[in-house]
């Protein structure tokens, strides 16, 4: 199975401001997602991180707002651009392993203000 | 467009009884299906998918797709299975996943 970690576990930021997350993956993996768990409800997905290229984005969010890189195979960073306070949410990465199941990291917590 | 439906938000039941979460989706082509569960205080995990038909910790889901349902069943629930639970649907071949909006079970003793 793929170890994941994400960077920060939780943060508490200003409106108007960025949050840059990492998320490492402790093996090499081709597929790797960013989630988002807004409160009280379920996660969505925002886009598919691919190495090498820029990402692919769902409806309703935008490179601008989301800006994600993908340097290499085992890692990620998603920015949250220009917070406000609908932005608080958990964020998720995950990654498909071996056997096409997916894993997902711990999330980070992000609370804005 | 693919949704997937859990109708129920919470689910209490006694430990040795049996529980059913429901999950219902649309998808016009050839879905996969799978729960996922989060414990308290844990990250998300695969409990099971259709595609395997595996009994994983007492748990069974089938997929029929005449009423489009994948309901998670288990017939003597324990403590231990207290969690909150999601569904979810990817179409084949692609590992993006639409997530139900979970059910939150809890076993009572």
């Amino acid at each position: 199975s793929a170890v994941i970690s994400q960077k920060p576990s939780r943060d508490i930021c200003q409106r108007g401001t960025s949050l840059t997350i990492q998320c490492q993956v402790d093996s090499q993996v081709t597929m790797m997602f960013w989630y988002r768990q807004q409160p009280g409800q379920s996660l969505t997905l925002i886009a598919t991180a691919n190495q090498g290229s820029e990402a692919t984005y769902e409806s309703g969010f935008v490179i601008d707002k989301f800006p994600i890189s993908r340097p290499n195979l085992t890692f990620s960073t998603l920015t949250v651009s220009n917070m406000s306070p609908e932005d608080s949410s958990i964020y998720l990465c995950s990654v498909v392993g071996d056997f096409n199941e997916q894993f997902f990291g711990p999330g980070t917590r992000l609370t804005v203000l | 467009a693919q949704r997937v439906t859990q109708p129920e938000k919470l689910l209490s039941v006694f430990k040795g009884a049996p529980v059913e979460l429901k999950c219902n989706y649309s998808y016009s082509g050839s879905p996969e299906l799978f729960w996922y569960v989060q414990y308290s205080r844990q990250r998300l995990q695969l409990l099971l998918r259709h595609i395997s038909r595996e009994s994983i910790k007492g748990f069974t889901a089938d997929l029929n797709k005449g009423e489009t349902s994948f309901h998670l069943k288990k017939p003597f629930a324990q403590e231990e299975d207290s969690a909150m639970y999601y569904c979810a649907l990817s179409a084949r071949g692609d590992y993006k996943l639409s997530f139900g909006a979970g059910t939150t079970v809890t076993v009572r003793a």
